[in-house]
């Protein structure tokens, strides 16, 4: 069974720059999270989907952050315009409903 | 939002040394996860806890789910040079730990030759 994928695994952007992350779930699993892990803590959630639909979005900043999946398999997370704290690793998990979680690599952003 | 606190932050230990690591929170969970993370991957999950009290094995990793459900610890045995890593406690308020974890800062492991 194939993992999660994410891409690109890494990234350099300018502050003010726009990016994009992308992620593709294990197969069958209709739950899928965004975290964020900035270097020496470890990953805060960002949002979790369920199918299409966005079941929690709390800690996401909303004024930069953006984030779809719009045929609830493959995920799209968005910056813009990017600061430098946003530099960190922004992983990506997938579940089947009510079941534990599994890590994509992550994507390292830095962010100059 | 919520950090676990998680101890100790390192731990600088010989091979065939055992392992002792914990984490505690103010909130009650009711599941309680332990990963692995190795430079440039994701977490790999290492054991699950489900129940209060519950001690579960998993080859030389042993955790326990603590009784008042605000604490849990990770116990390896015989360590040997691939345990080297972080290792996260995570804590999930659904039962089967599917909403969004709550993770701790990690203890990183270094194995000295």
């Amino acid at each position: 069974e194939a993992g999660v994928a994410q891409s690109p695994r890494y990234k350099i952007i300018e502050k003010r720059q726009s990016v994009a992350f992308w992620c593709n779930p294990i197969s069958g699993h209709a739950t899928l999270y965004w975290y964020q892990q900035i270097l020496g803590q470890g990953p805060k959630l960002l949002i979790q989907f369920q199918n299409n639909g966005v079941v929690d979005d709390s800690q996401l900043p909303k004024d930069r952050f953006s984030a779809e999946r719009l045929k609830g398999v493959d995920s799209t997370l968005k910056i813009q315009p990017a600061k430098l704290e946003d530099s960190a690793v922004y992983l990506c998990a997938s579940s089947r409903v009510g079941d534990t979680q599994y890590f994509g690599p992550g994507t390292r952003l830095t962010v100059l | 939002g919520q950090q676990l606190n998680q101890s100790p932050q390192s731990m600088f230990i010989q091979e065939g040394e055992d392992v002792s690591m914990n984490c505690t929170s103010s909130s009650i969970f009711n599941t309680w996860l332990w990963y692995k993370q190795e430079p440039g991957e994701g977490p790999v999950l290492l054991i699950a806890l489900y129940k209060a009290g519950e001690l579960t094995s998993n080859g030389r990793l042993t955790a326990q789910f603590g009784i008042t459900r605000k604490d849990s610890f990770l116990n390896i045995s015989a360590s040997i040079p691939s345990d080297v890593g972080i290792y996260f406690c995570a804590g999930s308020y659904s039962g089967g730990g599917a909403d969004g974890l709550t993770f701790g800062k990690g203890t990183h492991l270094i194995i000295q030759p």
